[in-house]
């Protein structure tokens, strides 16, 4: 898992709740990205970030928002918009351009209540 | 469209034995293709990463190889083991974007 680190490992959402996911790295890498896993399919891009305060949407950005305030982090919080938002949620940094590699966190498995 | 397939979706070997996964990309135009082992639960962990110039990439017991021309590309496990148990991801770099285009991945089982 390299040096990133996701939190929780399980988290629960109840109907029109909002959650936030936790992601921290101390690799000093500059880019990190939010890919989200379901059965049977690759992984997909929910949002990424290249340097502080800036951040792009991925694919699926609809229904989920982040922030980049600091290097080290990168929360990303699902919100009541995200209707299936059942999925194991990975988090990812490298050194820069999308040519480095990325290193993934753990993960957080979220489940709806 | 860029797409990334992987086979077999599934496969099951015994310990000691070799296998193959395959990888076939239509990704255009081409940067890298790296593989990643996955166990279940747990993120991804890189195993190699190929530009289009390299044909070989070993890593351990972990061999990839490129073939540019056809886009293809294959991880070979030499002499399994039961930690081998996992899910391996071929992931390809477009190079134009910030996207990368992940396969769905082979599940792997060894057992004894």
């Amino acid at each position: 898992d390299g040096g990133i680190t996701q939190s929780p490992k399980y988290l629960f959402r109840k109907e029109g709740q909002n959650v936030t996911l936790s992601c921290e790295q101390n690799l000093n890498h500059d880019a990190m990205y939010w890919y989200r896993q379901d059965p049977g399919q690759g992984l997909r891009l929910i949002y990424y970030s290249q340097i502080v305060n800036d951040f792009q949407k991925g694919d699926i950005a609809e229904g989920y928002s982040v922030s980049r305030e600091k290097k080290e982090s990168f929360p990303l919080t699902v919100t009541s918009a995200q209707k299936n938002p059942t999925a194991f949620y990975l988090c990812a940094s490298s050194l820069g351009t999308v040519l480095e590699t990325q290193y993934f966190g753990p993960g957080t498995r979220l489940l709806v209540l | 469209k860029n797409q990334v397939e992987q086979s077999p979706q599934s496969l099951i070997i015994l310990e000691g034995k070799n296998c193959t996964l395959q990888c076939n990309y239509t990704v255009s135009p081409f940067s890298n293709l790296r593989w990643y082992k996955q166990d279940t639960g747990r993120g991804p962990v890189s195993l190699t990463i190929m530009t289009f110039s390299e044909n070989t990439k070993s890593n351990g017991r972990y061999t990839a190889t490129l073939d540019a021309d056809t886009k293809q590309s294959s991880l070979h496990i030499t002499a399994s083991q039961l930690s081998d148990s996992a899910s391996y991801i071929c992931v390809v770099s477009p190079g134009t974007t910030d996207k990368l285009i992940f396969g769905t991945g082979t599940r792997l089982q060894v057992f004894p």
